[in-house]
C-alpha cells in the first residue's frame, strides 16, 4: 500500500528565512507520480508542481524549489526568503496510477507559519 | 471563467438526516473525485469516478453514496449511516489519460451534524 509521510505537523519561521518541508513516500510501483499542494486559510487546495518517478531532476519555480531523490523516497519542499502570504498547510501527495485517474494519497500535511 | 463549485459552503444538519453536497465543474474534465478532510489530517478519499455513469469506492466511501449523471456534476450524499460525519469535504476533478495529472480542487463544504 502506498503512503504518504510528513513528519513536520508545523514549522514557525521568521520573514524572509528559507524553509523546507520534508515529504517521505512508499509505494511498490515503479512509476508514480508526485504532488505538492498548497492550502490557505480560505480551505481550497491550489496545485503547485507534480513530478514523476523517472525525472529526478530538482525543480526551480520562483521563490520555490523541490528535491527528489528516490534512493531516499523524499520529495522536499523549500521556500527561499519566505513571505507571510506563504503561510498555509502545505501537502504532499501520491499516485501510482499510470491510468492517471485513480485519487491521490496524501499526507497528513504541514502547517507552516511565516511571522513578520 | 473554468472551475469547480461546491455548494454551500457551510451546511449544518441534524443527526440522522441525510445531506446531499453538489460539485458542479466546467474543465471539460473527465474524472471527478470526493476526498474528505478531519482537523490536523490530510485528505482522504472517498469515491472517484473517471466517466459518466460510473465510480468506484475509495478508502473510506462507508456511510456515503454519489452519482455520475453528468460529466459536469458529480454531487456526494452524506447518509445517516456515515457514524462521523462533521469535516470538510473537497471535490476534485482532472483530466485522465496515460500517466497522472494534476486534480484541481473545489472551495469546500464544511459540513458540521449534530
Amino acid at each position: 500500500a502506498q503512503k504518504v509521510t510528513q513528519a513536520q505537523t508545523e514549522i514557525s519561521v521568521v520573514e524572509k528565512e528559507d524553509v523546507t518541508l520534508d515529504c517521505v513516500y512508499e509505494t511498490r510501483d515503479t512509476t508514480y507520480y508526485l504532488f505538492w499542494y498548497k492550502q490557505p486559510p480560505s480551505g481550497e487546495l491550489v496545485f503547485l508542481i507534480r513530478r514523476n518517478s523517472f525525472d529526478e531532476q530538482n525543480e526551480i519555480s520562483g521563490r520555490y524549489s523541490w528535491n527528489f531523490q528516490k534512493s531516499t523516497s523524499s520529495f522536499n519542499f523549500t521556500i527561499t526568503a519566505s513571505q507571510v502570504v506563504d503561510s498555509a498547510v502545505y501537502f504532499c501527495a501520491l499516485s501510482e496510477a499510470f491510468g492517471g485517474a485513480d485519487g491521490l494519497t496524501f499526507g497528513k500535511g504541514t502547517h507552516l507559519i511565516i511571522q513578520p | 471563467d473554468g472551475g469547480i463549485t461546491q455548494s454551500p459552503k457551510y451546511l449544518f444538519r441534524k443527526e440522522g438526516q441525510n445531506v446531499t453536497l453538489s460539485c458542479e465543474q466546467n474543465l471539460n474534465h473527465d474524472a471527478m473525485y470526493w476526498y474528505r478532510q478531519d482537523p490536523g489530517q490530510g485528505l482522504r478519499l472517498i469515491y472517484y469516478s473517471q466517466i459518466v455513469n460510473d465510480f468506484q469506492k475509495g478508502d473510506i466511501a462507508e456511510g456515503y453514496s454519489v452519482s455520475r449523471e453528468k460529466k459536469e456534476s458529480f454531487p456526494l450524499t452524506v447518509t445517516s449511516a456515515q457514524k462521523n460525519p462533521t469535516a470538510f469535504y473537497l471535490c476534485a476533478s482532472g483530466p485522465t489519460g496515460t500517466g497522472a495529472y494534476e486534480q484541481y480542487f473545489g472551495p469546500g463544504t464544511r459540513l458540521t451534524v449534530t
